[in-house]
């Protein structure tokens, strides 16, 4: 199954950009990559989604290499909401979910 | 107000005593799975279903069962509990494949 990689912990300050990197050099064709992030003490929560092309939604945006072994998920301006662990995982029925990254948040 | 539902929230458990955790939504998905949390392993896949009596195995399907006869529950069924089931466990739904999931608030079960 196709794994990915992601560091472990970012800090942002409010309002800025985040970059969030994923790494997945051994996805598959018809590996889906999907974003979700998790508050503390509730599910996870669905961010965006792509397959080959860079996607843009209210919440985020991703941009997808053009390889596909890497992608990143950008909030385009940090709030203290944000603050949260955030999953890059792969696949289209079997989903396989990395560590996830924590995001801090300062104000 | 769309919502997928978890029951119950807590359990306690013995090792061996059968036990059901239930799952149902109210938007009309067709898709659902079954999650466990533990610390350091992040979120893995147990069970999925596409629709009505269509399971398959996830990333750890071992010592658990699902059955989906009905579109809107989807429980989780551990035959045999041991302490090494002992997790947060997650159910989720989705219309249109496994993206855009609506997730429960989770049950967290101690099995000693």
């Amino acid at each position: 199954d196709a794994k990915t990689t992601q560091p472990n912990s970012m800090e942002s300050n409010e309002e800025e950009p985040v970059h969030l990197p994923c790494n997945h050099s051994t996805i598959s064709g018809t590996d889906y990559i999907h974003w979700y992030r998790q508050l503390p003490s509730q599910g996870p929560e669905y961010v965006i989604h792509g397959l080959t092309s860079n996607v843009n939604n209210r919440m985020a945006s991703l941009a997808i290499a053009e390889d596909r072994k890497s992608s990143t998920l950008i909030l385009h301006r940090a709030t203290l909401r944000d603050a949260a662990v955030y999953y890059c995982i792969l696949g289209f029925q079997k989903l396989v979910f990395g560590t996830g990254t924590r995001l801090l948040v300062s104000p | 107000e769309a919502q997928v539902t978890q029951n119950p929230r807590y359990l306690i458990t013995v090792t061996g005593k059968k036990l059901t955790v239930t799952c149902s939504q109210n938007m009309n998905h067709e898709y659902m799975s079954w999650y466990r949390q533990d610390p350091g392993l992040g979120l893995r896949q147990i069970y999925y279903s596409m629709n009505v009596e269509v399971t398959d195995k996830g990333d750890v399907p071992e010592g658990y069962k699902v059955s989906r006869k009905e579109k809107r529950n989807f429980p989780l069924i551990l035959e045999s509990p041991s302490p090494n089931q002992t997790s947060l466990y997650f159910c989720a739904s989705s219309k249109f494949g496994f993206w855009d999931q609506y997730f429960g608030p989770g049950t967290r079960l101690l099995v000693l």
